[in-house]
């Protein structure tokens, strides 16, 4: 079974700046499909931060930004804030699979 | 503002099936798709498959392909997930979400369903 890998966590104090990482396979990131990543509150809707690997919906500050190279892609969060403590999700697709997801990273603002 | 609201906390006992609703509201509802995903408690987001709101085409994730059965009734603009033989390890929370160009770009605030005799 196709699944994104990403760290189990992260943390980073206010201000400074993190890193997600999402490792896929030639079958999903690296057969060139997008990426997408999603903010999760335990208990709330999940909240698209980055579609089409570098795009952010309107409303999404620009201290979210994400980048995709071969089978992997990134999501990198500047200027930490303690609001932005949450479960990161990155999303792709597999030819055999369909709709794939990472297995999620948690964020912590020390 | 685009909404997808969903039907409240469900209990059931093994062997027993689940009907959860998604009713949409803020945009034309056969304009988009609708996908569900579910998360058990402590594992990450999973995808079932996906409803063509327009034509009810469906598409299920080979894990539910047996269980599972998207509906949908355009007059209400509602979405439906019906999951059968429900097992301990279906207990999660469902979402269902709306599709746009690849993504999913609005999610209703999910359905618990707990399984347990």
């Amino acid at each position: 079974q196709s699944v994104l890998t990403q760290p189990p966590s992260v943390s980073g104090a206010p201000g400074q700046r993190v890193t997600i990482s999402c490792t896929g396979s030639s079958s999903d990131i690296g057969a060139g499909y997008d990426v997408h990543w999603y903010q999760h509150l335990p208990g709330t809707a999940p909240k698209l931060l980055i579609f089409g690997n570098i795009n952010r919906p309107s409303g999404v500050p620009d201290r979210f930004s994400g980048s995709k190279s071969g089978t992997s892609a990134s999501l990198a969060i500047t200027g930490l804030q303690a609001e932005d403590e949450a479960d990161y999700y990155c999303q792709s697709y597999d030819r055999s699979l369909g709709w794939v997801f990472g297995e999620g990273t948690k964020l912590t603002v020390l | 503002q685009v909404h997808l609201v969903q039907s409240g906390a469900e209990v059931k006992k093994p062997g027993a099936s689940v009907k959860v609703s998604c009713k949409a509201s803020g945009y034309t509802f056969t304009s988009y798709a609708i996908h569900w995903v579910r998360q058990a408690p402590g594992q990450r987001l999973e995808w079932m498959g996906w409803i063509n709101a327009a034509n009810g085409d469906t598409k299920y994730s080979q894990k539910f392909q047996a269980r599972v059965t998207f509906t949908r009734d355009t007059s209400a603009s509602t979405a439906y997930m019906d999951l059968s033989s429900l097992r301990t390890e279906d207990t999660s929370v469902y979402y269902c979400a709306r599709y746009f160009d690849h993504y999913m770009d609005v999610w209703g605030k999910g359905t618990t369903v707990t399984v347990s005799s």
